[in-house]
């Protein structure tokens, strides 16, 4: 599986877009890009995916580029309970263990008043 | 919404009892998951199933059994529990055509082993 790299920690004003950057440069054709988060002493929560389009949820927005080397998760206006540690994962659709999701250490999102 | 709920948030039960966790979603969804999550070690895969009475090892399944009766309940046995199962143990399912990627997580059961 394609590793990824995000940066450790980012601060986010309350009402502005945070956007959390996560590089994958050694990406294969057949995977995803995945962003999960976790708040503290909660489970992780999906929150969405894609190949190579662009897609926005009602809670935010990938955007991918044309290369797939890297990607960026856009919540348009963070609020205080945005604050977590954001994952960025890449996986096959298919395969085998189809559960592993491997979370790496992720970006510590603080929203601040 | 999805909602994945499980028995219980904490839990403290004693070196070698038979523990229970029960994992309960309302989605039909046909894949469930546990992890148990440790400072450090990140999310580790106990046990997956992909149908009623179907079941997968994960990374971590020594020590550790499921059950898979009915679609919606997927149960974690710990058949004698040590210490070193103290941790955070979450519960997923996912929807069919996601290749069970898109996971959606119950709040966890963090289990303390005396």
């Amino acid at each position: 599986d394609a590793k990824t790299t995000q940066p450790p920690s980012m601060d986010c004003a309350e009402g502005r877009a945070a956007n959390l950057p996560c590089n994958h440069s050694t990406i294969s054709g057949n995977e995803y890009v995945y962003w999960y988060r976790q708040i503290h002493s909660q489970g992780p929560q999906y929150i969405i995916h894609g190949l190579k389009n662009n897609e926005t949820n009602e809670m935010a927005s990938l955007i991918i580029t044309e290369d797939r080397k890297s990607s960026t998760l856009i919540l348009p206006h963070a609020t205080l309970r945005d604050t977590a540690v954001y994952y960025c994962i890449v996986r096959a659709h298919y395969g085998g263990s189809q559960g592993n999701l491997i979370f790496g250490k992720g970006t510590k999102l603080s929203v601040k008043p | 919404d999805v909602k994945v709920t499980q028995s219980s948030r904490y839990l403290v039960k004693r070196t070698g009892e038979k523990v229970f966790l029960e994992c309960v979603q309302d989605m039909d969804h046909e894949n469930m998951f546990w992890y148990r999550q440790d400072p450090g070690l990140g999310l580790r895969l106990i046990y997956f199933s992909y149908d009623v009475k179907m079941k997968e090892k994960g990374d971590i399944p020594e020590g550790y059994s499921v059950s898979r009766e009915k679609k919606e309940r997927f149960s974690l046995i710990l058949e004698s529990a040590s210490t070193n199962q103290t941790s955070m143990y979450l519960c997923a399912s996912s929807p069919p055509g996601s290749g069970g990627r898109a996971q959606y997580f119950g709040p966890g059961t963090r289990l303390l082993v005396l």
